[in-house]
């Protein structure tokens, strides 16, 4: 039972455009939401995250919009630079944390 | 202050071995965290740890143990390897109360072992 999906499994975009990451989720008790970056040969390092009584949160060029009904969230970053190049994990959070599958970011000079 | 240290990075077992992997967690961080991640997957929940005493487990069999020490540096144990425990093992420290979902967790760069 998959209850965060990542659907994209890869995602290019052109540098100084926006880029946008999706995620669905499934269970409706996740409280807090989360976004982490992870580079080859590292760990996944933290980057974003919103609580489930809001609808955004901003942080610079990152931006986690949250849709509870659609039990939809998604990572917005503008602009889009080469170091954006990582996997993106979303992550959802109910007494522990649940990832989805992750979506490979390329952004291109 | 110092990050989220494993060790040993990469190991190959055979199937029917056992395994250890260590995790020693960020300066003041008392909680940790062990995910397995295949490839092309994203992070599973294994296990946390807190106060030395195993805190939420996720849908891992019992060969899968761990063990958190009074430094809360954390141990992951595999029994009975199969082939498909070959993965990435990332441990995650974290501070605050773990049940929170506002706690953020600091990952390691994992352990990759491959069974063969």
């Amino acid at each position: 039972d998959q209850q965060v999906k990542q659907n994209s499994p890869s995602l290019s975009v052109q540098e100084g455009r926006i880029s946008i990451l999706n995620c669905d989720y499934t269970n409706s008790m996740f409280d807090y939401f989360l976004w982490y970056k992870k580079y080859p040969a590292e760990g996944p390092t933290f980057l974003i995250s919103i609580s489930s009584i809001k609808d955004k949160n901003e942080d610079g060029r990152f931006t986690v919009f949250l849709n509870k009904s659609a039990k939809h969230l998604s990572l917005h970053i503008v602009p889009s630079q080469p170091g954006d190049s990582a996997v993106y994990f979303c992550a959802a959070s109910h007494q522990r944390l649940t990832f989805g599958e992750g979506t490979q970011l390329t952004v291109n000079p | 202050e110092t990050g989220v240290t494993q060790s040993p990075t990469h190991l190959i077992k055979t199937r029917g071995q056992q395994v250890t992997l260590r995790c020693s967690s960020q300066s003041g961080h008392n909680t940790v965290s062990w995910y397995q991640q295949a490839l092309g997957q994203g992070p599973q929940f294994i296990f946390q740890y807190y106060r030395e005493e195993e805190n939420g487990r996720g849908n891992f069999p019992p060969r899968f143990s761990g063990l958190q020490f009074p430094n809360y540096s954390s141990e992951l144990n595999v029994n009975a390897l199969e082939l498909d425990d070959s993965a990435l093992y990332l441990c995650a420290s974290s501070s605050g109360v773990p049940s929170s979902g506002a706690n953020v967790l600091t990952f390691g760069a994992g352990s990759r072992l491959t069974v063969l």
